[in-house]
C-alpha cells in the first residue's frame, strides 16, 4: 500500500512562505497526490492536488518531483489562518482516502 | 455552492444507548463518505457510498454501526449500542465521483463530536 511521511510538525513565521514537504517513494504511475489541512474543530478541507505537473491554485502551489518520489505543498505567505494539520495523501489505483498523521504547522506571529 | 450540513453538531449519550447522524451532501455529488475521527488521530473511513449503494464498508464495525442513504441524497450514521470507544468525530464528506479514480477531491462537513459516558 503506497504510502506517504512527512514531519510531524513544522513552524512559520507570518507573512513568510511555507514549504511542506512529503515523500511518497512507492508511488504508482496513475497515484494522484492530494492535500488536505484541518484546522481546529473543522473538517478537513480540500487544498489542492496534482499528478505530475506542478499545480496552482487561489490557496497554494504543489511542486512535484520529476520522479514522482516526493512533494511539496507551498504556501507563499502564511497568515495565522494557515495554522492546522496538513495531510499529503495518495489516491487513485483503486485506493481510498487514507489519512495519516500529517504534520502539525504552526504559525509564528 | 453550500457545503456538506450535519447535524447534530454534539452529542452526548450513556453507553448502551442509541444515536443517529444526518448528513445532506453536496448537491449533484454522487459519492458519499463517512469518517470517524478519534482525538488525536487521522480521520478513519468508515463506509463509502455510490449513489444509494454501498462501495466500502469494509471497516465498519458492522454489530453495531449502520448507515443508508436512501434516494441517493441524505445520509444517516447509526449506532446502536454505544460504546465508550466510540467517543469521537464522525465527518460527513461528499464528492463528485469516486475517490478511488484519483481527481475528484472530498468536500467534509465540520462533523458530530459524540461523547460516550
Amino acid at each position: 500500500d503506497a504510502k506517504t511521511t512527512q514531519p510531524n510538525s513544522m513552524e512559520s513565521n507570518e507573512e513568510e512562505p511555507v514549504h511542506l514537504p512529503c515523500n511518497h517513494s512507492t508511488i504508482s504511475g496513475t497515484d494522484y497526490i492530494h492535500w488536505y489541512r484541518q484546522l481546529p474543530s473543522q473538517g478537513p478541507e480540500y487544498v489542492i492536488h496534482g499528478l505530475t505537473s506542478n499545480v496552482n491554485n487561489r490557496m497554494a502551489s504543489l511542486a512535484i518531483a520529476e520522479d514522482r518520489k516526493s512533494s511539496t505543498l507551498i504556501l507563499h505567505r502564511a497568515t495565522l489562518r494557515d495554522a492546522a494539520v496538513y495531510y499529503c495523501i495518495l489516491t487513485g489505483s483503486a485506493r481510498q482516502l487514507t489519512f495519516g498523521s500529517g504534520t502539525q504547522l504552526t504559525v509564528l506571529p | 455552492e453550500a457545503g456538506v450540513a450535519q447535524s447534530p453538531r454534539y452529542k452526548i449519550i450513556e453507553k448502551r444507548q442509541s444515536v443517529a447522524f444526518w448528513c445532506n451532501p453536496i448537491s449533484g455529488h454522487a459519492t458519499l463518505y463517512w469518517y470517524q475521527q478519534i482525538l488525536g488521530q487521522g480521520p478513519k473511513l468508515l463506509i463509502q457510498f455510490q449513489n444509494n449503494g454501498v462501495v466500502d464498508d469494509s471497516q465498519l464495525p458492522k454489530d453495531r454501526f449502520s448507515a443508508e442513504r436512501l434516494k441517493g441524497v441524505d445520509s444517516t450514521l447509526k449506532i446502536q449500542p454505544a460504546k465508550l470507544e466510540d467517543s469521537a468525530v464522525y465527518l460527513c464528506a461528499s464528492s463528485l465521483e469516486p475517490v478511488q479514480g484519483g481527481g475528484s477531491p472530498l468536500h467534509f462537513g465540520n462533523g458530530t463530536r459524540l461523547t460516550v459516558t
